[in-house]
C-alpha cells in the first residue's frame, strides 16, 4: 500500500498478469485520484473514483473505493509493457485546495 | 485546447546561486495553479498554490518564493539555492473535481 512518506513501492509482473495497487488515505474525501507518471515526465489522471461510488472502470483499468477504512485500489488487467510507470493515488481534504499524493507504486511490466 | 508549458527542461546550478523557473498556461482563464516538488523516487510536495494573479499560498517552506505577475504565467525563483533544492519541479492547473493537469516539469540539480 502506499501513503504518507514512505519510500516509492515497487511491484515487478510479467507482461499478461493482472496487478493491483492499494492506497490508504488519513482524511475524508470526495473523490481518489490515480495518476500515472512515465518517467521524467509530469503525471496524469488515469481514472477517478468519487465517494459516492464503490467501483470504477476504464478500459484495463478498475479502481475501487471504500470509505468505511479509507481505502482505494488500483487494478490493471492483462498488463502490458507499457503499463511501467509510477502510480499515484491522491486525496483532497474536503474544502481544501490541496491534493495530498501517495508515495506511490512503481510498476514495471517484464516481457 | 488548454497547454501547459514549462521552463528550462533541465538546470544544473551551484549551491548559493539563484534560480527562476517558469510555468505558462494556454487556453485556460483565471486558473488555479499550482507548484509541485518531487525527489527522485519520491512523491509529489505540494508548494504553492494561486487562484489568481498577485495571489500566492505556501504549502510548505523550502525557501522558495513563487509569484503570479501574469493571469497565465506562475514564477518559482529563490536567491540561494540548496543541495536539498534538487529535484524535479511540476507545475499545474486545476480543472474540476480538484483534478490536476501537469507540464512536463523541470529538472534540477544543484551541486
Amino acid at each position: 500500500s502506499q501513503w504518507g512518506e514512505e519510500n516509492l513501492q515497487a511491484l515487478s509482473i510479467q507482461e499478461g498478469e493482472d496487478v493491483t495497487m492499494n492506497c490508504s488515505y488519513k482524511t475524508y474525501t470526495t473523490v481518489v485520484h490515480w495518476y500515472r507518471q512515465d518517467s521524467g515526465r509530469g503525471p496524469a489522471l488515469i481514472i477517478l473514483i468519487r465517494s459516492n461510488e464503490r467501483e470504477k472502470r476504464s478500459g484495463r483499468l478498475r479502481a475501487t473505493l471504500d470509505t468505511s477504512s479509507q481505502s482505494s485500489s488500483l487494478s490493471i488487467t492483462a498488463a502490458q509493457c507499457e503499463d511501467t510507470a509510477v502510480y499515484f493515488c491522491a486525496t483532497d481534504a474536503s474544502g481544501s485546495w490541496q491534493l495530498i499524493f501517495g508515495s506511490g507504486t512503481q510498476l514495471t511490466v517484464m516481457p | 485546447a488548454q497547454t501547459i508549458h514549462q521552463w528550462p527542461v533541465a538546470e544544473i546550478k551551484a549551491v548559493g546561486s539563484p534560480l527562476s523557473l517558469g510555468c505558462t498556461i494556454k487556453g485556460k482563464s483565471s486558473p488555479n495553479l499550482y507548484w509541485y516538488w518531487q525527489a527522485t523516487g519520491g512523491t509529489l510536495q505540494q508548494l504553492f498554490y494561486s487562484i489568481t494573479v498577485g495571489q500566492v499560498e505556501s504549502v510548505v517552506q523550502l525557501n522558495l518564493s513563487a509569484s503570479r505577475p501574469k493571469d497565465d504565467q506562475f514564477i518559482l525563483s529563490t536567491e540561494k539555492l540548496l543541495l536539498s533544492h534538487s529535484g524535479f519541479y511540476l507545475c499545474a492547473w486545476r480543472g474540476t473535481e480538484n483534478t490536476l493537469y501537469f507540464g512536463a516539469g523541470t529538472r534540477l540539480s544543484v551541486l
